[in-house]
């Protein structure tokens, strides 16, 4: 099946640590997205990444890190320079392109972060 | 910069009724507009996209969306509301802030269904 794989599905973080939550689509898309969760505040934009070896920040990139070596993989760490982690973390993917402002996001299951 | 507002963070309707989930869009330029349904612990999935082929939008499990510039409004509607429908909505808008990339949501609104 094709799809958005996110794991783990619950990751407890300690003060100082860095954690790392894992994306993969077998979607072949070019375009990744990492958004944050907070209850009656929607989802915010943290990172995207349009093409491999490229991203952008989003609107609150601050305390977070990915990478893209791959087209396949979007991981993102949430740094200890993080103050407020605790939250649900959606990764979704989309076909990308020059034109993709009416192609839809295609989201994984989500991670659920919280401090210990 | 594009954004939308939704109206009500949360709506209570009786099996049967009329859904309706309001939402408000500010945007400079033609806008592509979403809705989004996230059910508990899961992914957000597509019910309809506004792309300006028609006014009158219809999606997935009989919602549909009417776009009106006028009011700068893209309100969801379903005519009878089943148990199902019990979620989350989200209204998105595309691009802003310079990207074609960036999707910007409301603050969603959650829907009960009564029996």
């Amino acid at each position: 099946d094709g799809g958005i794989t996110q794991s783990p599905k619950y990751l407890f973080r300690k003060e100082g640590q860095n954690v790392t939550l894992s994306c993969e689509q077998n979607l072949n898309h070019d375009a990744m997205y990492w958004y944050r969760q907070d209850p009656g505040q929607g989802l915010r934009l943290i990172y995207y990444s349009q093409i491999v070896n490229d991203f952008q920040k989003g609107d609150i990139a601050e305390g977070y890190s990915v990478s893209r070596e791959k087209k396949e993989s979007f991981p993102l760490t949430v740094t200890s320079a993080q103050k407020n982690p605790t939250a649900f973390y959606l990764c979704a993917s989309s076909i990308g392109g020059t034109e993709p402002r009416n192609e839809k996001l295609f989201f994984g299951s989500g991670t659920q972060l919280s401090v210990l | 910069a594009q954004s939308v507002t939704q109206l009500g963070s949360h709506v209570s309707v009786s099996e049967g009724a009329l859904v309706l989930l309001r939402c408000n869009y500010s945007s400079s330029v033609p806008p592509y507009l979403f809705w989004y349904v996230q059910y508990p612990n899961q992914g957000l999935q597509l019910l309809l996209k506004y792309t300006s082929a028609a006014t009158l939008v219809k999606g997935i499990n009989g919602f549909e969306a009417e776009f009106k510039k006028s009011e700068t409004s893209f309100h969801l509607t379903k005519p009878s509301a089943h148990m199902s429908d019990a979620a989350e909505y989200f209204c998105a808008v595309k691009g802003g802030g310079g990207s074609n990339y960036k999707l910007t949501f409301g603050k969603g609104t959650l829907l009960t269904v009564n029996p």
